[in-house]
């Protein structure tokens, strides 16, 4: 079994519509629960960081972490086009300045 | 500039070649990293700097590959006698002590 599972998509939708992104991982130690995104030809960048289980909202974003389950999701309401993007989970049993576990990530876009 | 800075930005090499790829940390990160991103995949963690510490190895794939930290900023990741499954984009990300991770935007390296 991956440490990490992410469906890679590709994931198509209107802008507008709610879009849900989801993770699942096997290993208990994961304390710390990030998601990335990342532009072609681009560095990925942090868009949520969160630590317990439970949501953490931003503006459009939602973040939610479900422990017992090992999955965590999230959300993007009112997409728009520039949201197109890869978005990859994350995974530290320690902090977000550590060795980070990424999933493979999915590719978003969000058609006008 | 305030960012992760990568260079070459694109490398391309015969098979059976070394090549180095730098990464100039933002300025003041006590913490450095190195990933690679094949195509289609996620982000595979190979190399961990923090301060003064014995750097965290556990993911460089083979002896082939080094990686050294000189006074603490700049990081040069070297890729002795390069095979074709070497070819992938080579991310450099740095962080202070317990904050976000900072990407560059990469080194995609071409093996021929």
């Amino acid at each position: 079994q991956k440490e990490v599972e992410q469906d890679p998509g590709p994931l198509s939708v209107p802008e507008g519509a709610i879009v849900s992104l989801n993770c699942t991982y096997s290993n208990s130690a994961f304390q710390y629960f990030m998601w990335y995104r990342q532009y072609s030809r681009k560095g990925p960048e942090l868009l949520m960081y969160t630590y317990s289980s439970g949501n953490k909202e931003d503006g459009r974003f939602t973040a939610q972490v479900d422990k017992s389950s090992k999955y965590i999701s999230l959300f993007i309401r009112d997409s728009q086009p520039s949201d197109s993007a890869t978005y990859l989970c994350a995974f530290s049993p320690y902090s977000s300045a550590s060795k980070i576990i990424f999933g493979s990530g999915t590719r978003l876009s969000i058609r006008p | 500039g305030a960012g992760v800075s990568q260079s070459p930005s694109n490398k391309v090499t015969e098979k059976g070649k070394d090549v180095e790829l730098r990464c100039d940390p933002i300025s003041g990160h006590t913490a450095l990293y190195w990933y690679r991103q094949s195509l289609g995949q996620g982000l595979e963690f190979l190399i961990y700097f923090q301060g003064n510490s014995a750097p965290d190895k556990s993911g460089l794939p083979s002896d082939r590959f080094s990686a050294e930290r000189t006074g603490g900023s700049v990081s040069t990741l070297t890729i002795q006698r390069t095979q074709q499954e070497d070819s992938a984009v080579y991310l450099c990300a740095s962080s202070s002590d317990l904050g976000a991770q900072h990407f560059g935007d990469g080194t995609r390296l071409s093996i021929l």
